[in-house]
């Protein structure tokens, strides 16, 4: 998986209470990427990063913050998770062209 | 309308056979297309990369891209029982900048 690891791997959590999934890579990328994954609707992108604090928002970022304090560190929050965000995330990394993803975290918001 | 529209299949067909999968898309900006394979349970991995329109080959697997129908296609030779996966084609303006996916046609072949 190209150097990149997401943490948890598997979370099950209530609605309301905020939610922090990890994806470190070692590949010392600039471009990094959250996803989710959901069915009939393929990967959407939910923020991305260009750079250590520099990040912009994707096609679904409502409900979501992200934070790069570190080249290898990209944390994607829930700060109050819904059911509606019940998902598979996935991160993904790229340095000129091609986007390499991790092996995703599956998230359950009951 | 979705900017990237892609048959979800299922498609099965028998090993040996050449599978066809393909995408449209809508936005003229798009340069780069990607095909990615995702097993189940697993990352999306990329397979082929391309940059504007013509074809680009590796071992099996032939990407095609004709910007002026605005489609993209995946051409797999004979193809073999571990090629059964979902395939996602994508495509974006810059190659490093947001990718913009189909939702995947899932592949079985058939030994």
């Amino acid at each position: 998986d190209a150097g990149i690891t997401q943490s948890p791997r598997h979370k099950v959590t209530e609605t309301g209470t905020p939610v922090t999934l990890r994806c470190h890579q070692t590949e010392n990328h600039r471009y990094m990427y959250w996803y989710r994954q959901d069915p009939g609707h393929g990967l959407r992108l939910i923020h991305y990063s260009y750079g250590v604090k520099d990040t912009d928002k994707g096609e679904v970022s409502d409900g979501y913050s992200v934070s790069r304090s570190k080249t290898e560190d990209f944390l994607l929050t829930l700060e109050s998770a819904t059911s509606s965000q019940t998902s598979v995330y996935f991160c993904a990394i790229s340095d000129y062209d091609e986007q390499y993803f991790g092996p995703g975290t599956r998230l359950t918001v009951t | 309308q979705k900017e990237v529209e892609q048959d979800p299949g299922p498609l099965s067909v028998p090993e040996g056979a050449i599978v066809s999968l393909n995408c449209t898309y809508s936005n003229s900006a798009f340069q780069y297309f990607m095909w990615y394979r995702q097993y189940s349970r697993k990352g999306p991995e990329l397979l082929m990369y391309t940059y504007s329109s013509g074809n680009k080959e590796d071992g099996r697997f032939t990407a095609q891209v004709d910007k002026s129908s605005k489609y993209i296609s995946l051409f797999i030779r004979d193809s073999q029982p571990s090629d059964s996966a979902t395939y996602l084609c994508a495509g974006s303006n810059f190659g490093n900048e947001k990718l913009t996916f189909g939702t995947g046609t899932r592949l079985t072949i058939i030994p």
